[in-house]
């Protein structure tokens, strides 16, 4: 049973540039959730797609945007990066919007210089 | 502004003592909360998940809910070594939003 996947591990990318990442969640789940994670800090929810569309949204502006797949997979786009943008992306997936249990994905380490 | 709250630790246990974490939230509509252990550089991983008032026992992990307090704690009895991690504690408020504190630093020493 395959868990959480997600790609690429590691990025850098230049400020002002724009970066996609991509999730697959776990086999049987349909809702995949965003967070974004700084150093020292505890994950903060970017966004949660379920069906398709975007159910809920953090306190994050518009450059991040993201879509779901048919099949549940997920990417996170941001436009015109920040150097404050350099975090742990990490990509959760759980049955119907995170009631129960969510799962982590290993995260994608982006590096904005 | 819904937030969870840890001490940030870090907090230090002898080998096979038990370890206590606590976290409280202010929306108190939660619906379930949940306790995740991260190894640095690694992404978080799930050990416990409680939905009503009272105790989970999971081996050697306990859960307590207290919603009436919006306090829940995790035990940790006969700590390890490999216990050495942050701890943090999400709680999937009631729109579905789900808010991580901000972890606590555990430290066994051997």
């Amino acid at each position: 049973d395959a868990g959480v996947t997600q790609s690429p591990t590691h990025l850098i990318k230049t400020r002002g540039q724009q970066v996609t990442l991509r999730c697959s969640p776990k086999s049987g789940h349909d809702t995949v959730s965003w967070y974004q994670q700084a150093l020292g800090q505890g994950p903060q929810f970017i966004f949660q797609y379920y069906e398709e569309e975007e159910r809920q949204r953090g306190n994050f502006p518009d450059r991040f945007s993201g879509h779901q797949f048919p099949n549940y997979s997920s990417e996170l786009n941001v436009n015109a990066l920040w150097l404050g943008d350099s975090a742990l992306y990490l990509c959760a997936s759980s049955l119907y919007r995170g009631r129960d249990e969510q799962y982590f994905g290993p995260g994608t380490r982006l590096t904005v210089t | 502004q819904k937030e969870v709250e840890q001490n940030s630790g870090p907090l230090s246990v002898p080998e096979g003592a038990i370890a206590s974490l606590n976290c409280t939230y202010s929306d108190r509509g939660s619906q379930s909360f949940f306790w995740y252990r991260q190894y640095s550089g690694k992404s978080p991983e799930l050990i416990m998940f409680i939905y009503s008032n009272g105790d989970k026992e999971d081996g050697r992990f306990t859960a307590q809910l207290n919603k009436a307090s919006q306090y829940v704690s995790l035990l940790i009895r006969d700590s390890q070594p490999s216990d050495s991690a942050t701890y943090l504690c999400a709680v999937n408020a009631r729109d579905d939003k789900i808010i991580f504190g901000k972890g606590t630093r555990l430290h066994i020493l051997p």
